[in-house]
């Protein structure tokens, strides 16, 4: 299976900073990776399909890159809604499998 | 718009059966692949299975092989999972999500608000 790893696990930030995760996968993927957004108690939300591109609906202060085995997500300026955490997704290989995620919290 | 409500979860003891299904509106659900992920209590997302679109070829994740069965009704928008054997371990929100395409390589677009299945005697 491909292990996707998450890092920071969590971080805390302040409204208004630019935060970025990454995320690496064991092996390479090409460009078949996700991003999802999920707030306590309610179902993920997609953000970003294939490395880079915005899911509909998606805002642009949303971005992706990274391409084999190393991936980004930047928020470019944090605002309270953005409070959550964050999953890689790699869909290359069955079985699908996703990072352990990232809990952005407020500092 | 669209819509995946999930249904069928519960109180189960170990060794149990249940069945959970998916009901799709909004878009033309025999074109696109369709998931199942879970996630444990305060723990995080794990795919357990997928089917492809209209071909309705069938994937598995480990945990799932040999339990849980996957599939969908195209004439009634559903997607279902029957999962049989059930063990503690296998208590989690489960959600449907809908692929961008219509192979389970591919993304999701969309999720459902999830059910909850408790195994517990």
């Amino acid at each position: 299976d491909i292990q996707m790893t998450q890092s920071p696990s969590s971080l805390s930030a302040s409204v208004g900073d630019r935060v970025t995760i990454t995320c690496r996968a064991s092996q390479g993927i090409s460009n078949f990776l996700a991003w999802f957004q999920q707030k306590p108690g309610k179902a993920p939300k997609s953000l970003i399909y294939a490395a880079s591109s915005l899911q509909s609906g998606v805002p642009s202060k949303f971005s992706g890159s990274g391409s084999g085995t190393d991936f980004t997500l930047t928020i470019s300026s944090l605002q309270p809604e953005d409070f959550a955490t964050y999953y890689c997704q790699q869909y290359n290989t069955y079985p699908l499998t996703f990072g352990g995620g990232t809990k952005v919290e407020i500092k | 718009e669209v819509q995946l409500l999930e249904s069928g979860g519960g109180l189960v003891q170990p060794g149990g059966s249940l069945r959970l299904s998916c009901a799709a509106s909004g878009f033309t659900f025999s074109s696109y692949a369709m998931s199942w992920v879970r996630q444990a209590p305060g723990k995080g997302l794990k795919w357990v299975s997928g089917i492809s679109g209209s071909s309705g070829s069938t994937y598995y994740g480990d945990s799932a092989k040999g339990r849980f069965t996957i599939s969908r009704d195209n004439s009634k928008n559903t997607l279902y999972l029957q999962m049989n054997s059930l063990r503690a371990e296998d208590t989690a929100v489960y959600y449907c999500a809908k692929g961008k395409g219509s192979t389970v390589t591919t993304s999701f677009s969309d999720w459902g608000q999830g059910t909850l299945v408790t195994v517990s005697s």
